[in-house]
């Protein structure tokens, strides 16, 4: 079965930098999705993309994230400026669209020091 | 908007009894698919199992079974003669497929007492 990769699967980082985590979803999908798992807790919707723009985000999607689709194959999410409340499991997840169901990556485990 | 519930927080077993993972869930689509995904410590998103509104058949897989009811919008999860192994956080989730984003539970956490 095809697979959403994501890398790195583990990354330290220091409080105020920059981050960007990297995602190869299933290549015919068309719609991407990251998810964040604060260490003990539920999974929780971050962010949708399609057609090269978010569709839908939740309230924890603030000015320091971003999306983007750099070459038709990678998905980042850029934390700008990173605290140490951002230290979590963040998913991708890509699906097709139509009844197509999402598939997700292995995730990246951030930490922030 | 769609919920899972996932009532129990965490259930103790002791290795070899069976165990059973409540999961409820609220959508008013009539097609959507529902997951069972397993944790372990080291944290990545193990699937389980999807199955679609429309196959209310019951599922065995080894050790483990899937009780799927519409009537009562549960998914229930079993684990038969359970293993240390089995110790990890479950997660039930609710896909109503298209681009709609997925829908987690709480999760259960299970630990398996040798």
């Amino acid at each position: 079965e095809p697979e959403v990769t994501q890398t790195p699967s583990h990354q330290v980082t220091q409080m105020g930098q920059e981050v960007i985590l990297r995602c190869v979803p299933i290549s015919n999908h068309l719609y991407f999705y990251w998810y964040r798992q604060i260490l003990g807790q539920k999974v929780e919707f971050l962010v949708s993309f399609y057609n090269n723009e978010i569709s839908e985000k939740s309230e924890i999607f603030d000015d320091q994230f971003s999306v983007e689709r750099p070459d038709g194959s990678n998905f980042t999410l850029k934390i700008r400026s990173t605290k140490l409340e951002d230290s979590a499991m963040y998913f991708c997840a890509s699906s097709p669209g139509g009844d197509g169901i999402a598939f997700f990556g292995q995730g990246t485990r951030l930490t922030v020091v | 908007a769609q919920k899972v519930t996932q009532a129990q927080t965490e259930i103790s077993v002791v290795e070899k009894e069976d165990v059973t993972l409540d999961c409820v869930y609220e959508t008013r689509d009539t097609t959507y698919y529902l997951f069972w995904y397993k944790q372990p410590p080291s944290g990545e998103l193990v699937f389980l199992i999807r199955r679609n509104s429309f196959d209310e058949q019951n599922e065995i897989s080894g050790r483990y079974s899937w009780n799927f009811q519409k009537s009562t919008s549960s998914f229930n999860f079993t684990i038969t003669a359970s293993q240390v192994v089995d110790s990890a956080v479950y997660f039930c989730a609710l896909d109503t497929g298209g681009y709609q984003k997925v829908t987690f539970g709480t999760g259960t956490k299970l630990q398996v007492i040798p």
